[in-house]
């Protein structure tokens, strides 16, 4: 699997617009870019995923380059309840047979 | 759909104990998985199953057995706990060609 690289931790006030940037240098052709968000406590949640250009849904942006070497979570208007850790995973369909999650991003949500 | 389910969510153990932590879900995925996680780390994948009667190793087997007798049921066994055990154990599944994977509740095992 490709190795990421992300900010250990990120600050926010409420109502900003948060990007979070992962690094993938190595990533392969078929490998697709997953995030997961986490709430203490509880297991990761599947947040978004893309394999290029942009993808959006009713969470999240996700913002991946022509290179496809770093991509970008994107969290409009954030509130405390997004207070969470965030992985960012790069994965074939067969190579997510192992699946590292890393540290991942804290995001921390300020009133 | 109770998707996937983990019992217990806590235990206590003695070194040298041993326990074994069920995990059962209901949506015919054939990818099942478990990982640890300790404080201000990332999940570590210890075993995975891609279907029936086909397990491998993850990052941090050693201590761990895994079976999957059917697509259901992927329980963990610990055959004698160490403290070095202490963690909270998440299952996971998914459908093997896509990424998203669910995960259960986690267990919080303490080993004393």
């Amino acid at each position: 699997l490709a190795k990421t690289t992300q900010p250990i931790s990120m600050d926010s006030y409420e109502g900003q617009e948060v990007n979070i940037t992962c690094s993938h240098n190595n990533i392969a052709t078929n490998d697709y870019i997953t995030w997961y968000q986490q709430f203490p406590s509880q297991g990761p949640r599947f947040i978004i995923q893309g394999y290029k250009t942009k993808v959006t849904n009713e969470v999240a942006s996700l913002f991946i380059p022509a290179d496809r070497k770093s991509s970008t979570l994107s969290l409009p208007r954030v509130s405390l309840s997004d207070t969470a850790v965030y992985y960012c995973l790069v994965g074939g369909p067969g190579g997510y047979q192992k699946v590292t999650f890393g540290i991942g991003t804290k995001l921390q949500v300020i009133p | 759909n109770a998707g996937v389910t983990q019992t217990p969510k806590f235990q206590v153990l003695k070194t040298g104990q041993s326990m074994t932590l069920q995990c059962a879900q209901d949506m015919n995925h054939e990818y099942m998985s478990w990982y640890r996680q300790d404080p201000g780390m990332g999940l570590r994948l210890i075993h995975y199953s891609v279907g029936a009667g086909i397990t491998d190793q993850g990052e941090v087997p050693n201590g761990y057995n895994v079976s999957r007798s059917t697509t259901e049921d992927f329980p963990l066994r610990l055959l004698s706990a160490a403290p070095s055990q202490t963690s909270v154990y998440f299952c996971a599944t998914r459908n093997t060609f896509q990424g998203e994977q669910y995960f259960g509740p986690g267990t919080r095992l303490t080993v004393t």
